[in-house]
């Protein structure tokens, strides 16, 4: 079965420092792999994809994630915090190989950007 | 506008009354979804549906029952509805089933 790790709840960065959230991922085979944000009292947003190629993805609001397959890693970066980015983050992952679709995600990092 | 349009918002009902929360998507998309979000454990996928008459169960569909009659619409249907079925509701959509989803802005359900 496939399964999505956010190992931290809170992120909590001050403005213009970089920020790094966390996920980690277990699926059989090659992933296809996601991010998403939720700001309060709306859906999730698409912020970026992982599907094939180069490991560094480009995404939505200056967003970047790494895709480091020995180490079954997809982290959320971006070089400089805005409040603004204060929302709830979620990783997702679904096999390549897996027609139905069954997207897991993981439980979601909130971050926190102080001015 | 492009939107996946779900109603109610929000509900307040009581054990056993059945209710249907409707979800409709105006971009023509195959794929359909149904997800409950509950604290600490992020989204859970109740059902989805590749396309009109082919729906699927997610990690959680027990308690729940889904149609795809028309390509737009994939309505939510709680036949017996149980406290433990509380939760915040989100319906999605995508052209395929590897492409980003587009979510709705959630029904938050509760249920006496």
């Amino acid at each position: 079965a496939q399964s999505v790790a956010q190992p931290e709840d809170q992120v909590n960065v001050a403005e213009g420092n970089p920020l790094t959230v966390k996920c980690t991922y277990s699926v059989s085979g090659n992933p296809y792999l996601f991010w998403y944000v939720q700001y309060p009292n709306r859906g999730l947003q698409f912020l970026l994809k992982y599907i094939t190629g180069d490991n560094l993805v480009k995404g939505s609001y200056g967003f970047e994630a790494e895709f480091n397959k020995s180490q079954t890693s997809f982290h959320l970066k971006k070089p400089s915090a805005l409040v603004s980015d204060s929302a709830l983050y979620f990783c997702a992952v679904r096999p390549t190989n897996n027609a139905g679709n069954m997207l897991t995600f993981g439980g979601g990092t909130r971050l926190m950007v102080k001015p | 506008e492009a939107q996946v349009t779900q109603n109610p918002r929000y509900l307040i009902t009581v054990t056993g009354k059945k209710l249907t929360v409707t979800c409709s998507q105006n971009m023509n998309h195959e794929y359909m979804s149904w997800y409950r979000q509950d604290p600490g454990l992020g989204l859970r996928q109740i059902y989805y549906s590749m396309n009109v008459e082919v729906t699927d169960k997610g990690d959680v569909p027990e308690g729940y029952k889904v149609s795809r009659k028309e390509k737009r619409n994939f309505p939510l249907i709680l036949e017996s509805p149980s406290p433990n079925q509380t939760s915040l509701y989100f319906c999605a959509s995508s052209l395929w089933s590897n492409q980003p989803q587009h979510f709705g802005d959630g029904t938050r359900l509760s249920i006496l």
